[in-house]
């Protein structure tokens, strides 16, 4: 069956800019969540999403948001970019539903939209 | 923020050897989780082991989890030049926090 999906895999931006990033998870899986990976922060977590629903956020400003859509796919948006916000973002899909005693499954991640702000 | 720390940072063996990574974390988990991440592409889960386990094995990999020391080690037998890549271990808490990663091991495997 497909992976998880992450478009586009790099994109180059300027610092003022915004940028939406797209997941497509594998299919089943109600549970999307996406992390940033730094050399500095390494993997950190920034949104988990359920059933479109955002069910918990990272410690990351305003300007980081996501959503879900029903079909379970995801986008993660970042306005004014930054310089330091040049990371990987990564984005995970799993079978786990937190609150309904269903939390003993891994994550399956995609390939990552490596990000680039100049 | 990062829930603990792996240790070694950094580690070259020769093929056929064995590795072993550790992994320590601070608060109460649900699971612990190891991913393999090959040079900054997207994580493989390889195996997950609950906190009322000790010990689970997956082909040449075997993990071991101590909750009261708060601590895993990761054991891979035989090691393969295609197992040179990054290591982490995640823990899950149990809520909707998503996983929480340590820094990583680096494993290079000399033929």
């Amino acid at each position: 069956k497909a992976g998880v999906t992450q478009t586009p895999r790099y994109l180059i931006k300027t610092r003022g800019q915004q940028v939406t990033l797209s997941c497509s998870p594998i299919s089943g899986h109600r549970s999307v969540s996406w992390y940033q990976q730094t050399p500095g922060q390494g993997l950190q977590f920034l949104f988990e999403y359920f059933s479109e629903t955002q069910r918990n956020k990272g410690n990351f400003p305003g300007r980081f948001s996501g959503r879900q859509f029903s079909n379970s796919r995801s986008e993660m948006n970042v306005s004014t970019l930054e310089l330091g916000d040049s990371a990987l973002y990564l984005c995970a899909s799993s079978l786990r539903q937190a609150g309904r005693g269903t939390l003993n499954y891994g994550y399956t991640f995609g390939s990552g939209t490596r990000l680039t702000v100049v | 923020s990062q829930q603990g720390e792996e240790d070694p940072q950094a580690l070259s063996i020769q093929e056929g050897e064995n590795a072993t990574m550790n992994c320590s974390y601070k608060t109460s988990i649900n699971n612990l989780q190891w991913y393999r991440q090959n040079s900054g592409r997207g994580l493989v889960h390889l195996i997950l082991i609950r906190s009322n386990e000790r010990e689970k094995h997956s082909g040449r990999l075997r993990v071991t989890l101590d909750t009261s020391k708060k601590s895993s080690s990761l054991l891979i037998t035989a090691s393969r030049a295609a197992d040179t890549a990054s290591y982490f271990c995640a823990t899950d808490g149990g809520g909707a926090d998503g996983l929480t990663f340590g820094k990583g091991t680096h494993l290079i495997i000399q033929p």
